[in-house]
C-alpha cells in the first residue's frame, strides 16, 4: 500500500458526460501528479500540482481539468467524455514539486478504471 | 523530446533462470531513471531510482544499473511471485516518461 487513495475505484459512464476523480495524497507529500494508461500507450503524463499551484502540464487535452485544494487532496475532471477516454487513470504523490536538487519518488495509487459507453 | 524504449516487450522465463531487461532512453538532463513493477490492473510500485551513470541498486532478487544511454534490470533466480510487468521511467524536462514496459512472466 502507497498511502495514495484514489476514489472511485471503477467508473461507468457514456459520451458527453462529465466525471471527476479524486485522489488523496501520502500523508505530508505536497505534490500530485495524474497519469493516463490506456492499452496501446501506456503511462502518459497528464499534469502535476504542487502545494496547490500547477507546476508542470503533459499531454492534457483541454477537455480534462484539474485542481488542488488547500488540504492537498486533488480532483480531475474529464468533460465531454469519449470512447476513447477509456482508460485507467492513476494519481501519484511525492514530496517536492522536483524544481531543484535531487528528483523525488513519485508513489502511484491504485488507480480508477473508467470505462466510457 | 524524451524517449525510453524498452525490450523485450515480453519475457517468459523458468523459475530459477536469470536474466534482465533493458531500458534505454533519450533525455535532455537526465535527473533520475526509475523502475516500477505493475500488476494488472493496479498501481505501478515502485522498485529502484538511479541518479548517475555507474550507480546500482540491490533488492532481493532484482538488480538495477545505469549507464549513459540505457539501464538494466537483473532478476536472478526468479520466482513466479515476479510475474509483472517492469516500467521504466526517466525524469528529464520536469516530468516523467515512461517506457511500455517489459511483461514478465516466470513459469514455475
Amino acid at each position: 500500500d502507497s498511502g495514495v487513495t484514489q476514489t472511485p475505484k471503477h467508473l461507468i459512464t457514456a459520451t458527453g458526460q462529465r466525471v471527476t476523480l479524486r485522489c488523496s495524497p501520502r500523508s505530508g507529500d505536497l505534490s500530485v501528479y495524474w497519469y493516463q494508461q490506456s492499452l496501446d500507450q501506456g503511462l502518459q503524463f497528464l499534469i502535476q500540482y504542487y502545494n496547490g499551484e500547477e507546476r508542470a502540464k503533459g499531454n492534457i487535452l483541454e477537455r480534462f481539468s484539474a485542481q488542488q485544494f488547500p488540504d492537498l487532496h486533488s480532483e480531475l475532471n474529464l468533460s465531454s467524455l469519449e470512447l476513447g477516454d477509456s482508460a485507467l487513470y492513476f494519481c501519484a504523490s511525492s514530496p517536492g514539486g522536483g524544481t531543484s536538487g535531487v528528483v523525488d519518488t513519485q508513489y502511484f495509487g491504485p488507480g480508477t478504471r473508467l470505462t466510457v459507453l | 523530446e524524451d524517449q525510453v524504449t524498452q525490450s523485450p516487450e515480453a519475457l517468459r522465463l523458468q523459475e530459477g533462470e536469470s536474466s534482465s531487461l533493458n531500458c534505454s532512453y533519450t533525455v535532455s538532463g537526465l535527473r533520475g531513471l526509475f523502475w516500477y513493477r505493475q500488476d494488472p490492473g493496479k498501481g505501478p510500485e515502485f522498485l529502484f531510482t538511479l541518479y548517475s551513470a555507474g550507480e546500482e541498486k540491490e533488492k532481493e532478487r532484482l538488480k538495477a544499473t545505469l549507464t549513459k544511454k540505457e539501464s538494466f534490470l537483473h532478476i536472478t533466480a526468479p520466482k513466479p511471485e515476479d510475474s509483472a510487468t517492469y516500467l521504466c521511467a526517466v525524469y528529464g524536462n520536469e516530468k516523467l516518461t515512461f517506457g511500455t514496459g517489459t511483461r514478465l512472466t516466470i513459469i514455475p
